[in-house]
């Protein structure tokens, strides 16, 4: 298995709504990510999970909230959002954390946010 | 952290001719370079990737070429097909922590 699985392609949500994005691999990577990726925009990183720990944390608002159950299970939970953080939200795997050229990255298909 | 800047935003290329996308970083301690393809709708791809220590690498049709002295790199698209029209990133470590993306370059091929 050579993907990384995200759930749900689609997502609308009320601003007081309470939703989890879900992203899966089994590729034995033990670092995950999750970035935001706006229209006609590079993605741009949220959090980083090295060895099941949150190891980089880029500022991002407390609605948004990560979770790392196993090596290859990853969350981001969303809460009390706002419209404007409607975007293409991408989870992404690498063998280890870092960015050497071992550690390149594979990215899931990712999960369309609509916040209304 | 590291800055990358990518130019030109947007290509426009007829189908058969090349095309070339280059990218700057300010970490002299770079030392590995991937660049990515997002189809529209799409997830980003690695396409190809070069490492500090060659200057040059191909894979078919595609190029990468590094200038460590200049903090520069380069993708070249030969012979350039409608299947090429994405969206290209280049990345960038940050301070190996992560990598940093470039702002994108829209191309277009046309037929």
């Amino acid at each position: 298995d050579t993907e990384v699985t995200q759930t749900p392609k689609h997502l609308v949500m009320g601003m007081t709504n309470k939703k989890s994005l879900k992203c899966e691999q089994h590729m034995g990577h033990r670092a995950m990510y999750w970035y935001k990726q706006k229209a006609k925009k590079p993605p741009e990183l949220m959090f980083v999970y090295s060895y099941e720990k949150l190891s980089i944390n880029e500022s991002v608002p407390s609605r948004f909230s990560p979770e790392c159950p196993n090596s290859s299970l990853l969350n981001l939970h969303l809460h009390a959002l706002q419209p404007e953080d409607s975007a293409l939200y991408l989870c992404a795997s690498s063998r280890g954390g870092g960015s050497s050229g071992a550690n390149v990255l594979t990215f899931g298909a990712g999960s369309r946010l609509t916040v209304l | 952290g590291e800055n990358v800047e990518q130019h030109p935003s947007t290509l426009s290329v007829q189908e058969g001719d090349s095309a070339v996308i280059k990218c700057t970083y300010s970490d002299s301690a770079s030392n590995y370079f991937p660049w990515y393809k997002q189809e529209l709708g799409k997830r980003p791809q690695l396409i190809i990737d070069i490492r500090s220590n060659v200057g040059e690498k191909k894979d078919q049709r595609i190029a990468v070429t590094l200038n460590k002295t200049a903090k520069h790199f380069s993708l070249h698209i030969t012979e350039t097909q409608p299947e090429d029209s994405a969206v290209y990133f280049c990345a960038a470590p940050n301070y190996g922590q992560n990598f940093v993306f470039g702002p994108g370059t829209r191309l277009s091929v046309l037929p």
